[in-house]
């Protein structure tokens, strides 16, 4: 077990809708990252967020966005949806401060747009 | 941009023996290298890194080799088990002067399937 939670495990929905993926890091960790995984494009970087600020960006769409709360947890908001949005969508966290720190991933939110 | 590629998609080892898995990065600032496993069903499991300044690291089991002349990363799994079964990950860093982020870019994974 990673320490890194993510709700819901599965979420089905229809094109056109939003959605909410929640994440609560390790105990400890300000770093919280979301990537995407898909048959075809492997696990992209989406964003990064360090105790409450973005930090880095990857190619993450206009429609999705993410925020980091005061306690830590991340939401990564997903709108407009489309067929091609269907995939596991992990959170990660990494130990604040340490620099070259490997990544606790969670065990996703596999998403299914219908 | 630059990306991590992996040179086999598909391993096929036996029980017991020893498995080498190979991935070649094309950032020559990146820094800091990272194996991943992934079981179905479940988020990438960190099993071993390395930084840049090092060549060989080792681990209960795993032993990682980096050799930067030829940009070159491998994961070599000692008595690999059936519980070993699993696609593999690498990763890597680019280096960040600001210390801003740990972001990591993966390679596209190899499938290591153990036979009994």
């Amino acid at each position: 077990d990673s320490g890194v939670t993510q709700t819901p495990k599965h979420l089905i929905t229809a094109t056109g809708q939003r959605v909410t993926l929640r994440c609560s890091p390790r105990s400890g960790d300000l770093s919280v990252y979301w990537y995407q995984q898909s048959l075809d494009q492997g696990l992209q970087f989406l964003i990064q967020y360090y105790n409450g600020e973005e930090r880095a960006k990857g190619n993450i769409l206009e429609r999705f966005s993410a925020q980091q709360f005061p306690d830590l947890h991340s939401e990564l908001n997903l709108s407009s949806l489309e067929l091609g949005d269907s995939a596991l969508y992990f959170c990660a966290s990494s130990v604040a401060g340490h620099y070259n720190s490997p990544l606790h991933f969670g065990n996703g939110t596999r998403l299914t747009v219908t | 941009g630059e990306s991590v590629g992996l040179h086999l998609p598909t391993l096929s080892v036996q029980e017991g023996d020893n498995s080498i898995i190979n991935c070649a990065y094309s950032n020559s600032a990146s820094d800091y290298f990272i194996w991943y496993k992934q079981e179905s069903g479940k988020g990438p499991q960190f099993i071993i890194d390395i930084r840049s300044n090092m060549d060989k690291r080792q681990g209960q089991r795993v032993t990682v080799l980096l050799n930067k002349t030829v940009k070159h990363l491998s994961l070599q799994i000692a008595a690999t088990q059936p519980g070993d079964s699993a696609v593999y990950f690498c990763a890597e860093k680019e280096r960040d002067y600001g210390g801003a982020t740990n972001k990591l870019i993966f390679g596209t994974g190899t499938l290591l399937a153990v036979q009994p």
